[in-house]
């Protein structure tokens, strides 16, 4: 069974247009989280939902808006992506936000590519 | 904001060498994770430190939470092809602060 899913794998679309990324995790984890990678693979977190509350809202512009439906989804919907959007989105969870469940799990990734 | 300083930032090795990768940061960490991972697919989890001056083994792999907590290490030994792929370092330091921060990685490649 997958842990962490992500849905689609592979996304490309144009300019402008609104998209949106779905996550859903069988673990029974409180937390979830949205990670962006860039082309030179460095890991940035994005987002941190515990029991469907923000905890977590790096500098991210605001056209990235998270949903988290409930504990077990987190989803990520973007608007009037732009080129710089372009990269692999992962979602992450775990038990809790802090130490000592925190070890966080990683779904598979969706590349989005902007054209 | 924390920085982590993972090196080297790529490595060639051959079938069965050993390897050793670290990383230090500017700031305290409670805890030190090790991923690993490989084209297309999410980090997998390797190995977590919780303790400073922990050693753990995982199979090949052996990782240090250094007691400074402020570095920590990776060794594989007997390195084989399939030991391919990125290796991040992250830590966690806890508090309110509940974002973990990753190195910039570690791309390994053994030649067989």
């Amino acid at each position: 069974d997958t842990a962490v899913s992500q849905t689609p794998k592979y996304l490309v679309t144009q300019m402008g247009n609104d998209k949106s990324i779905k996550c859903e995790q069988n673990l029974g984890h409180d937390t979830m989280y949205w990670y962006k990678q860039d082309s030179k693979k460095f890991l940035k977190i994005m987002f941190s939902y515990n029991n469907k509350e923000l905890i977590i809202n790096e500098t991210v512009p605001n056209r990235f808006s998270p949903k988290s439906p409930d504990k077990a989804h987190l989803n990520l919907h973007i608007n009037s992506l732009e080129l710089g959007d372009s990269a692999v989105y992962f979602c992450a969870s775990s038990q809790d936000p802090g130490p000592p469940t925190d070890t966080q799990y990683f779904g598979p990734g969706t590349r989005l590519t902007v054209l | 904001g924390q920085q982590l300083n993972q090196s080297p930032q790529s490595m060639f090795i051959q079938e069965g060498e050993d390897v050793s990768m670290n990383c230090t940061s500017s700031s305290i960490f409670n805890t030190w994770l090790w991923y690993k991972q490989d084209p297309g697919e999410g980090p997998v989890l390797l190995i977590a430190l919780y303790k400073a001056g922990e050693l753990t083994s995982n199979g090949r792999l052996t990782a240090q939470f250094g007691i400074t907590r402020k570095d920590s290490f990776l060794n594989i030994s007997a390195s084989i092809p399939s030991d391919v792929g990125i290796y991040f370092c992250a830590g966690f330091s806890g508090g309110s602060n509940y974002k973990l921060t990753f190195g910039k990685g570690t791309l390994l490649t053994v030649n067989p």
